[in-house]
């Protein structure tokens, strides 16, 4: 597609459910970042996809957040068993490795709120 | 650890110039980059430094000291439209963001 394309907008949940939460990067893009950002506040790193090497996962909070990436282009960010605390937007960005300027292109995020 | 530290918030005048600075201390480096990010919307792209110097680009200019672990975002004749948040990152092997600076331009 023409951009980074997340899935779904807003997703409310009951505390307790597990979610599911998807980003399509641009076409040819093989790193694929996820990222946090809760209210008013900055971006904080969940787990980055680099081509077919093992995803850095530092980031992520609990053995609650995992996340794969099909066939190096769809990616989902699964949280289990979600917290009033996962409340958040979830941002996913993709970008091509090759160039010196590897900006980041991002999705419009999904806003996940737990109630 | 990784540190990234940039001021809360700024506010200035239409038509003025703001400098907003950035500190990092990360274990390795490999670029610096700012984003702007209007409230309730993705990041986009605003410049990426590498080397030391000043990037220009139309209104916005980047500068980067690798030495001093130091970049500021320079903001020529400020509109209204550019309030928003700006954000610092730096790659280390994984892209790292500051908490960013809330700009408020008044009239």
């Amino acid at each position: 597609g023409a951009g980074v394309s997340q899935s779904p907008s807003n997703k409310v949940t009951e505390k307790g459910k597990d979610v599911e939460l998807r980003c399509d990067p641009i076409s040819g893009h093989t790193a694929l970042y996820w990222y946090r950002q809760s209210l008013g506040q900055g971006l904080e790193f969940l787990i980055y996809f680099q081509g077919n090497s093992a995803p850095d996962k530092s980031g992520l909070p609990s053995d609650r957040f995992s996340a794969e990436r099909t066939g190096g282009s769809v990616s989902t960010l699964t949280i289990q068993r979600t917290q009033q605390e996962d409340s958040a937007v979830y941002l996913c960005a993709s970008s091509s490795p090759t160039g010196a300027n590897t900006e980041a292109f991002f999705g419009q995020g999904t806003r996940l709120t737990v109630v | 650890g990784q540190n990234i530290d940039q001021p809360t918030e700024m506010t200035a005048t239409e038509g003025a110039i703001v400098q907003i600075n950035c500190t990092y201390q990360t274990s390795g480096f490999n670029g610096l980059f700012w984003y702007q990010q209007h409230a309730g919307e993705a990041p986009t792209f605003l410049s990426y430094n590498v080397l030391d110097g000043l990037e220009e680009k139309g209104r916005f200019s980047s500068f980067l000291s690798r030495s001093k672990g130091y970049s500021y975002l320079l903001l020529k004749e400020l509109q209204m439209k550019d309030s928003a948040s700006y954000l610092c990152a730096v790659r280390d092997t994984v892209v790292i963001f500051g908490a960013g600076t809330r700009l408020a331009v008044h009239p």
